[in-house]
């Protein structure tokens, strides 16, 4: 079956500049997540998805961060406007439900600010 | 609050050896226990997973154990090969809050020739 797809692989941005990051999970699944993952550290929870709906996003920075789940499918994350601290990989990953004992993770999108 | 702690923080050893890393964690009540390989510049892929009755499991030269009363669990690897060079993460996941996972920050293993 095909993985999680994540678009762009990298993208550099000057701070203040907005990006965006695309996420196609594996087809069939519920719940789908937002990472972000600073170098040298764990994945960090940004937003859970079930569905179109948000089932946390206690940690996504909201004064610049927003992320949607429209039709159930697709995702995406939006930075408006970065900052230099947002410089991390945004992992996306699926499970088949939420509570599911495997997350499937995309390669990242590797994000650098300057 | 829930934590997972890793160790060691970074390690090498030679090819062909054995190593095993630590994972101590404080999430409850325990759902499950996956340890993840992140090779560089890719996302994690999953090892193992163990739940709460289960104390080891083995993904060819990976074995896993479990040790649900003290909170602890173990990654051991068999003759290291170069190819094993990358970041493990262990993930601890709750039976509540929609079984939300806590991450470790991983173990940097350098495998040299």
């Amino acid at each position: 079956e095909a993985g999680v797809a994540q678009s762009p692989r990298y993208k550099i941005i000057e701070k203040r500049q907005s990006v965006a990051f695309w996420c196609n999970p594996i087809s069939g699944h519920a719940t789908l997540y937002w990472y972000q993952q600073i170098l040298g550290q764990g994945p960090k929870l940004l937003i859970q998805f079930q569905n179109n709906g948000v089932v946390d996003d206690s940690q996504l920075p909201k004064d610049r961060f927003s992320a949607e789940r429209l039709k159930g499918v697709d995702s995406t994350l939006k930075i408006q406007p970065a900052k230099l601290e947002d410089s991390a990989v945004y992992l996306c990953a699926s499970s088949f439900n939420q509570g599911a004992t495997e997350a499937f993770f995309g390669q990242g999108t590797r994000l650098t600010v300057v | 609050k829930n934590q997972v702690e890793q160790s060691p923080q970074s390690l090498i050893i030679l090819e062909g050896k054995n190593c095993t890393l630590q994972c101590n964690y404080t999430v409850s009540p325990f759902s499950n226990l996956r340890w993840y390989k992140q090779d560089t510049g890719r996302g994690p892929v999953s090892l193992t997973i163990m739940t709460f009755s289960e104390n080891t499991k083995s993904n060819g030269r990976y074995t896993a154990t479990l040790d649900a009363d003290t909170k602890q669990s173990s990654l051991h690897i068999t003759a290291s090969q170069l190819s094993d060079s990358a970041s493990y993460i262990c993930v601890v996941s709750a039976q509540t809050n929609a079984g939300k996972s806590t991450f470790g920050d991983g173990t940097t293993l350098t495998v040299k020739p």
